[in-house]
């Protein structure tokens, strides 16, 4: 049945390197998300895209984190440099439009030394 | 004392009884809300939804009450079973004008224990 894929499913780095997490949504749904989630703070949204096209990236530090989608098929996120406080697990959803239900890949769960 | 994470409600039943988790949800121009169930270690996953023009709806051992006088959203699930062990999460979806779209907001979840 369609899923949402998400690689690397677990990464550990050192804080200061690149990291970049990638997602595949489900075929012809054209709205993707990305979520954090850590014990703190809960499930956050940090940006979405509809037709590929960035629609809301205000819960994103902008100064470090990028989300792109460089086609229908895959979305990426990427954090350079990371930092300790960047570890949680990264979810990526995709649904038929925003207002309609979204569904969750198994996350990559990430680990800044 | 300072909180060191979530505190997440928890409820605890026994396998064979019925369950109700409840959530309040802050916006009541809201027009969508669904239930979502994390496993440890996963994704969370689609459970059942419901529309503001409707105040029940039902799915397999499931059942989502929703008033919209108190803002208030239920989810019951009949004869718990021990693979209902999860955290459940309520979400709002919002026409939200400032990005000219909607925007999913999760609640903070509970964890939900079945004991056999």
């Amino acid at each position: 049945d369609a899923r949402v894929t998400q690689t690397p499913r677990d990464k550990v780095t050192e804080m200061g390197q690149e990291v970049t997490m990638r997602c595949q949504p489900i075929l012809g749904h054209n709205t993707v998300f990305w979520y954090r989630q850590t014990m703190m703070q809960g499930l956050e949204l940090l940006a979405y895209f509809r037709n590929r096209a960035p629609l809301d990236d205000s819960g994103m530090p902008k100064d470090r984190f990028s989300a792109e989608m460089p086609d229908a098929t895959l979305a990426t996120l990427k954090i350079q440099p990371s930092e300790p406080r960047d570890s949680a697990v990264y979810f990526c959803a995709s649904g038929l439009a925003p207002q309609e239900t979204q569904y969750f890949g198994p996350g990559t769960r990430l680990l800044v030394l | 004392g300072e909180s060191v994470g979530l505190h997440l409600p928890t409820l605890s039943v026994q396998e064979g009884d019925n369950s109700i988790i409840n959530c309040a949800y802050s916006n009541s121009a809201s027009d969508y809300f669904i239930w979502y169930k994390q496993e440890s270690g996963k994704g969370p996953q689609f459970i059942i939804d419901i529309r503001s023009n409707m105040d029940k709806r039902q799915g397999q051992r499931v059942t989502v009450l929703l008033n919209k006088t108190v803002k208030h959203l239920s989810l019951q699930i009949a004869a718990t079973q021990p693979g209902d062990s999860a955290v459940y999460f309520c979400a709002e979806n919002t026409y939200w004008s400032g990005g000219s779209n909607y925007k999913l907001t999760f609640g903070k979840g509970t964890l939900l224990t079945v004991n056999p």
